[in-house]
């Protein structure tokens, strides 16, 4: 059965960068397109972007291009995001989620989430 | 971008009765379009993806239809277990998921 654990959660001044880890177990890590989406409270989910770590190819949503970096190491099979210029409105669980990139248009499997809170 | 419209926001429904969820897109996202369930606290379950294939484990009692820009999940009878948030989500270019359906109780 295939888990994604996250990183923590963290506390963040505006204008400053988190990054948040999701490492993956239980399943061929080269299956896998991983995507991160987050929820800020009592709202619904944002998909942010995406990596496929097998062709190191990213695509992210038009509304975080700029600000969002998605990373994978294939050597530990594990993904990272990293926003920057935050915000208080970045205030959120944000989770890794894991798709098979052949023939699958759903997230199967989803990280416990991490919050993410922009405070000063 | 393809915007995806849930109605409705909320649904009251006895245990034991049938609920339908609907899910609108701006434009065709042939039948790539998922259902999620999420319960307080905790991350989204995948219930239906190809707009209408049972994820591994999910109850029979759940069943997804539609394809172009009108979808429909059908929970047949309401168990204590299944009052949640549901959420649709396509891809087409990119993903993008709808604003949330939230199932109470009656």
């Amino acid at each position: 059965q295939v888990q994604l654990v996250q990183s923590g959660a963290e506390v963040k001044k505006p204008g400053s960068s988190v990054k948040v880890s999701c490492k993956a177990s239980g399943g061929t890590f080269s299956s896998f397109a991983l995507s991160w989406v987050r929820q800020a409270p009592g709202q619904g989910l944002e998909w942010m972007g995406e990596i496929i770590p097998i062709y190191g190819i990213t695509n992210y949503a038009q509304s975080f291009q700029g600000r969002v970096t998605i990373t994978a190491d294939k050597s530990t099979s594990s993904a990272s995001m990293e926003l920057s210029s935050l915000r208080s409105e970045d205030t959120a669980v944000y989770f890794c989620t894991g798709r098979f990139i052949v023939n699958s248009s759903s997230f199967d499997y989803w990280g416990q989430g991490t919050l993410v809170t922009v405070s000063s | 971008e393809i915007v995806l419209t849930q109605s409705p926001v909320t649904l009251s429904v006895s245990p034991g009765e049938r609920a339908t969820l609907s899910c609108r897109a701006s434009q065709s996202v042939s039948s790539n379009l998922a259902w999620y369930q999420q319960k307080p606290g905790q991350a989204p379950r995948l219930l239906i993806y190809g707009a209408s294939t049972r994820a591994t484990g999910i109850p029979a009692r759940f069943s997804g239809s539609g394809s172009g820009t009108e979808f429909t999940l059908t929970i047949s009878s309401l168990q204590s277990e299944d009052f949640a948030v549901y959420y649709c989500q396509q891809w087409n270019v990119w993903f993008s998921f709808g604003q949330g359906t939230k199932v109470e109780i009656k």
